[in-house]
């Protein structure tokens, strides 16, 4: 079983459109994130959400919104997309009373805007 | 505040060499420390962590590390490098359960 799923992995999309890419996991976990990485490899943290509660929002444009319908899934919704919003983006999970803090990743959706 | 740094932006090594990633941290408060590891195209896998028990980590594919607060470093470390350990790695600290620091990767390559 998967315990970090996204979808689609792969986007290819045009600039200005509307896209949206979904997390879900079976972990039992009450904390989710999302992260961009870059061309370069380097990842940074956008959103975290524990108990569909964002707490943590990084400066990321507000075309940018985070949907957590429940526990187990955290969505990512990309208005108006733009040339540098390609990247992977990587959705996560941990649990909040784990104190070892460990996150566990999905296998990243990648986003081309052409 | 919290923030990490990885030495090498890339490393190379001989195929059954040991592997040294260097990373050092910094934190206001006492830190977990861990090591992911990135396959091409993949997501990331997490190697080993260290959360305040014993200093030396042993981790997954023979990989440990050695947490010292004196230096305030946590490098990776292998006896012999595989084909297979080629590959991205990430140095993350966590203070405190909301913040993550990822550093920004060292490259493995394997020369055969």
């Amino acid at each position: 079983d998967t315990a970090v799923s996204q979808t689609p992995k792969y986007l290819v999309t045009q600039m200005g459109n509307d896209k949206s890419i979904k997390c879900e996991q079976n972990l039992g976990h009450d904390t989710m994130y999302w992260y961009k990485q870059d061309s370069k490899k380097f990842l940074k943290i956008m959103f975290s959400y524990n108990n569909k509660e964002l707490i943590i929002n990084e400066t990321v444009p507000n075309r940018f919104s985070p949907k957590s319908p429940d526990k187990a899934h955290l969505n990512l919704h990309i208005n108006s997309l733009e040339l540098g919003d390609s990247a992977v983006y990587f959705c996560a999970s941990s649990h909040r009373r784990d104190t070892s803090y460990e996150q566990y990743f999905g296998p990243g959706t990648r986003l081309t805007v052409t | 505040a919290q923030s990490v740094t990885q030495l090498d932006s890339h490393v190379s090594v001989s195929e059954g060499t040991p592997v040294l990633l260097r990373c050092n941290y910094s934190s206001s408060y006492s830190p977990s420390l861990f090591w992911y590891v990135q396959h091409p195209n993949k997501g990331l896998q997490l190697l080993l962590k260290y959360t305040s028990a014993a200093t030396l980590v042993k981790g997954i594919n023979g990989f440990e590390a050695e947490f010292k607060k004196s230096e305030t470093s946590f490098h990776l470390t292998k006896p012999s490098a595989h084909m297979s350990d080629a590959a991205e790695y990430f140095c993350v600290v966590r203070a405190g359960y909301q913040k993550v620091t990822f550093g920004t990767g060292t490259k493995l390559q394997v020369i055969p």
